[in-house]
């Protein structure tokens, strides 16, 4: 049974250039949060998604936006990306019934 | 003040003692917590959940919680080296509601010495 899965797993964009993260949630699960984590801290809420809806939003501008599909995969996007947005993005899946969240291996975001 | 605290260490403990960790949460209505383990480099695997004041034990781990002092620990008896990681308390930041929203702290780094 596949876990969550991220991709890619690495990445490095430029000052302004905008970025994608994909993610797929395990296998019953139909409800999707994103977190970044910037070194040495816990992760951040982003947002969250269930039904395609975004659901939750932490404290992130406009500029990080998401879509959930129908078969509950995820996008993370980043517009005009800045210095300060190079972290580990993390997807975390789980299922209405169940609070636990179980989390992808992560994409790493390089901004230079 | 933040809204969920740890020491961020290191814990420094000898292999085969009892490490414990532990965490503070500002949020009187939280209902659910969380402890994740997180190796360098790696995303944070759920080792414990518990809900209810008191003790839940699960192998070689312990959580214990109290929500009149808003406190949560994690005990981990017998300490292996392969515990060293940083070890995240999570709070379910929402009122009841349905969104689960995960607080994280900073996390306590965790090295177990042979």
């Amino acid at each position: 049974d596949a876990g969550v899965t991220q991709s890619p797993t690495h990445l490095i964009k430029t000052r302004g250039q905008q970025v994608t993260l994909r993610c797929s949630p395990k296998s019953g699960h139909d409800t999707v949060s994103w977190y970044q984590q910037a070194l040495g801290q816990g992760p951040q809420f982003i947002f969250q998604y269930y039904e395609e809806e975004e659901r939750q939003r932490g404290n992130f501008p406009d500029r990080f936006s998401g879509h959930q599909f129908p078969n509950y995969s995820s996008e993370l996007n980043v517009n005009a990306l800045l210095l300060g947005d190079s972290a580990l993005y993390l997807c975390a899946s789980r299922s209405d019934s169940n609070y636990g969240y179980t989390f992808g291996s992560g994409t790493r975001l390089t901004v230079v | 003040q933040k809204e969920v605290e740890q020491n961020s260490g290191p814990l420094s403990v000898p292999e085969g003692a009892i490490a414990s960790l532990n965490c503070t949460y500002s949020d009187r209505v939280s209902q659910s917590f969380f402890w994740y383990r997180q190796y360098s480099g790696k995303s944070p695997e759920l080792i414990m959940s518990i809900y209810s004041n008191g003790d839940k034990e699960d192998g070689r781990f312990t959580a214990q919680l109290n929500k009149a002092s808003q406190y949560v620990s994690l005990l981990i008896r017998d300490s292996q080296p392969s515990d060293s990681a940083t070890y995240l308390c999570a709070v379910n930041g929402e009122y009841g509601g349905a969104t689960n929203k995960l607080i994280f702290g900073t996390g306590t780094l965790l090295a177990v010495q042979p």
